[in-house]
C-alpha cells in the first residue's frame, strides 16, 4: 500500500534563516506531488506541484521554492524566511493522470503536515 | 482567489441530527471533492462527485452538484461527536483537458455536541 512521510512535524526557525521540508512517497511510481499550505483557520493554497522528476509548477510568487530530486521526493525550501511564512504546510500525492480519466488519479492523499512557526 | 467557498464557516450541532454544508466555486469544474480534516492533521479524502454526475452517496455522505448553479453540498446524516472535524470542497480545475491542480475551499468547521 501506498504510504507518505513528511517531516518535520514541528519546526520553530528565526525570520531570515533557511527551510527545510521533506515529502517522500512509499508504494507507487511518477505520482502528482503537491505542496499546500495553510495559514491558521484558513483553507489551503497551492503552491507548487510536480508531475515528475525536475518538473515543478509555481503557483505563488514567494520566498519559497521547490524541488523533485527523485521520483518520490518532494522538497520544499527557503533560503530566507519572513513572519508570513508560518503556517501549516502540507504534502500531497495522487495518481498520475494520462489524459483520460484513471480512477482514484484524482484524489490526494495528504501527509500529516509540518507546523513552521516563524519568530 | 480561493476557487471554493464554504458555507457556513462554521457549524454547531447535537448529535443525531443531520449536518449540511454548501460549497460554491466559480469556474468549469471536471469534478468536485470532498475533504476531512482534523484539528492538526492532514485532509482526509471523503467523496468524489465527477461533473456529468448529480449526487452521490458514501455511508452517511451525500453529496450533491449543480453545475448550473456552480454549487454542491455535503450532507451528514445522523452526525456522531467524532464528526467533529473542518470540512473543504476541492475542485479540479477543467481547461479542456486533464489539469492537475485541485483547488481547495476555505472550508467549515463542524462541532458535534454530544
Amino acid at each position: 500500500s501506498q504510504t507518505i512521510h513528511q517531516w518535520p512535524a514541528t519546526l520553530v526557525q528565526p525570520v531570515g534563516s533557511p527551510l527545510s521540508l521533506e515529502c517522500t512517497v512509499e508504494g507507487t511510481s511518477n505520482p502528482n506531488l503537491y505542496w499546500y499550505r495553510q495559514a491558521a483557520g484558513r483553507g489551503l493554497q497551492l503552491l507548487f506541484y510536480s508531475v515528475g522528476i525536475g518538473q515543478i509548477s509555481s503557483e505563488v510568487p514567494q520566498n519559497l521554492s521547490a524541488s523533485r530530486p527523485q521520483d518520490r521526493q518532494f522538497i520544499l525550501s527557503s533560503k530566507k524566511l519572513l513572519l508570513s511564512d508560518s503556517g501549516f504546510y502540507l504534502c500531497a500525492w495522487s495518481l498520475t493522470i494520462f489524459g483520460t480519466e484513471v480512477t482514484g488519479a484524482n484524489v490526494l492523499t495528504f501527509g500529516a503536515g509540518s507546523r513552521l512557526t516563524v519568530l | 482567489s480561493q476557487q471554493g467557498e464554504e458555507d457556513p464557516q462554521a457549524l454547531s450541532i447535537q448529535e443525531g441530527e443531520n449536518a449540511t454544508m454548501n460549497c460554491s466555486y466559480k469556474t468549469s469544474i471536471n469534478n468536485l471533492q470532498w475533504y476531512r480534516q482534523n484539528s492538526g492533521r492532514g485532509l482526509v479524502h471523503l467523496i468524489l462527485i465527477r461533473s456529468n454526475e448529480r449526487e452521490k452517496h458514501s455511508g452517511r455522505l451525500r453529496v450533491t452538484l449543480d453545475t448550473s448553479k456552480k454549487s454542491s453540498s455535503l450532507l451528514i446524516t445522523a452526525s456522531r461527536a467524532a464528526d467533529t472535524a473542518s470540512y473543504f470542497c476541492a475542485t479540479r480545475l477543467y481547461y479542456g483537458g486533464a489539469t492537475n491542480k485541485l483547488i481547495f475551499g476555505t472550508g467549515t468547521l463542524l462541532a458535534v455536541q454530544p
